[in-house]
């Protein structure tokens, strides 16, 4: 079963960069599709980005100018950057297994999620 | 972009009702990728049904998803206690990926 762990600084301060990683065990990182989704608090699900074990990545278009998406699969982890960070941008953020389907894929496992809250 | 409008915004029950989540899309998707997940408060979304009707692994065949088009339904047949959560749809037919905002099952 595989099993997906966010890492990263709980707080960090406006106009700074965001660095999460996500560390994969139970299973290789080659094959699926790995994704960030965000939470704020008390909110709904925000998509963020995709990056696949070949290296290829897909941003949501709100965020896009914003964030780096990228995968280490010699370690088994995929990590995200945001930079310019705002309060807008506190919430829980989760990394996430995409299991493919013909021309796309779905969210099938998910980590536990990580607090980020951004504050001077 | 394309947009998931959820209702009702909450659904009162008891255990041991039907429930009954509506799902429609601002245009149409295939069925094949549409998504209901669950999510209970402190824990990440689950997976429940993909392609519109197929149930993910372990989940309880009380759980039924249906739909095509613009118009999808998550349907739980007789509430559980475990059951009471929010309960998100997600379209992965065209990026980006999009959920809708969540329809809570409360107990009544």
């Amino acid at each position: 079963q595989v099993q997906l762990q966010e890492s990263g600084p709980g707080l960090v301060k406006p106009s700074e960069t965001l660095s999460l990683t996500c560390s994969v065990s139970g299973g290789s990182i080659n094959t699926y599709f790995w994704s960030w989704i965000r939470q704020p608090p008390g909110k709904g699900l925000e998509w963020i980005a995709y990056v696949h074990h070949s290296g290829s990545t897909d941003y949501n278009p709100s965020l896009k100018s914003r964030i780096t998406i990228s995968v280490d699969t010699s370690k088994n982890q995929f990590s995200l950057k945001m930079n310019s960070v705002t309060t807008a941008d506190t919430a829980v953020y989760f990394c996430v297994r995409g299991q493919p389907v013909t021309g796309s894929y779905y969210f099938d496992s998910w980590g536990q999620g990580t607090l980020v809250t951004v504050s001077s | 972009e394309i947009v998931l409008t959820q209702s009702p915004g909450t659904l009162s029950l008891s255990p041991g009702e039907r429930a009954t989540l509506s799902c429609r899309a601002s245009q149409s998707i295939s069925s094949r990728y549409l998504a209901w997940y669950q999510q209970k408060p402190g824990q990440p979304p689950r997976l429940l049904i993909y392609g519109a009707s197929s149930r993910a692994t372990g989940i309880p065949d009380r759980f039924s998803g249906s739909g095509s088009g613009t118009d999808f339904t998550l349907t739980i047949s007789r509430l559980e206690p475990e059951d009471f959560a929010v309960y998100y749809c997600q379209q992965y037919a065209n990026s980006p990926w999009t959920f809708g905002q969540g329809t809570k099952v409360e107990i009544k």
